[in-house]
């Protein structure tokens, strides 16, 4: 069964503060991809990253780095020194070969205070 | 302007009202997506279009009932709803129906049934 736990629910740091949101997942399959989105209160979803499962290099972009590990099923997500920018809530999500479907965690709510 | 537009932002709606909701894109992809967004839930796939055909219906009521009348188009028409529908309507794109694919999404359309 596929499944995505984010069990941060709600995080809340100051400024120029490091923050990493925590994403395991459940999957039968050796062909997938996974994905990492961000909700600001406008409403809609802004894709940030897509990695598949042959790809374990992490990435960095800027303040944002992604840290998959096949070994614990993780795909975290770090936020060097956050910005009151940052607020938002995150989903990490997946998506198999078939079917052809994100499944998308409950999402973790940053906040970021000055 | 954003590449997916949804309508109304906000809808309040009786059990017995009938109403639609409504989504456009702007980027010229193939595949568009109606997805439900409840409190302290992950996100659920609701509908999948492929080139204006229906491919993905995910156990939804009947109530729902979705129309795509173009590429560019794509409508959810609402029916006899009962209060636990009051969520977050996510319209959302992408260039191919695939797993590798990245979503657009709207900023939403947040429905209230009383």
């Amino acid at each position: 069964a596929q499944k995505v736990t984010q069990a941060q629910t709600e995080i809340s740091v100051v400024e120029k503060e490091d923050v990493t949101l925590d994403c395991v997942y459940e999957t039968r399959d050796t062909t997938y991809y996974l994905f990492w989105y961000k909700q600001p209160p406008s409403g809609e979803l802004v894709f940030l990253i897509r990695r598949n499962s042959f790809d374990e290099q992490n990435e960095i972009s800027g303040r944002y780095s992604w840290n998959f590990q096949k070994s614990t099923s993780s795909f975290n997500f770090t936020i060097t020194a956050s910005q009151v920018v940052d607020s938002a809530v995150y989903f990490c999500a997946l998506s198999e070969a078939r079917p052809d479907k994100l499944i998308f965690g409950t999402g973790t709510r940053l906040q970021v205070f000055p | 302007e954003t590449g997916v537009t949804q309508t109304p932002r906000h809808l309040v709606m009786g059990m017995t009202n009938k109403k639609s909701l409504k989504c456009e894109q702007h980027l010229g992809h193939n595949a568009m997506y109606w997805y439900k967004q409840s409190a302290k839930k992950p996100l659920e796939l609701m509908f999948v279009y492929s080139l204006e055909e229906r491919v993905e219906n995910n156990s939804v009521p009947s109530r729902f009932s979705p129309e795509c009348p173009n590429s560019s188009h794509l409508f959810l028409h609402l029916h006899t709803l009962q209060p636990e529908d009051s969520a977050l309507y996510l319209c959302a794109s992408s260039q191919h129906r695939t797993a590798t694919g990245e979503l657009f999404f709207g900023e939403g359309s947040r429905l209230t049934v009383l």
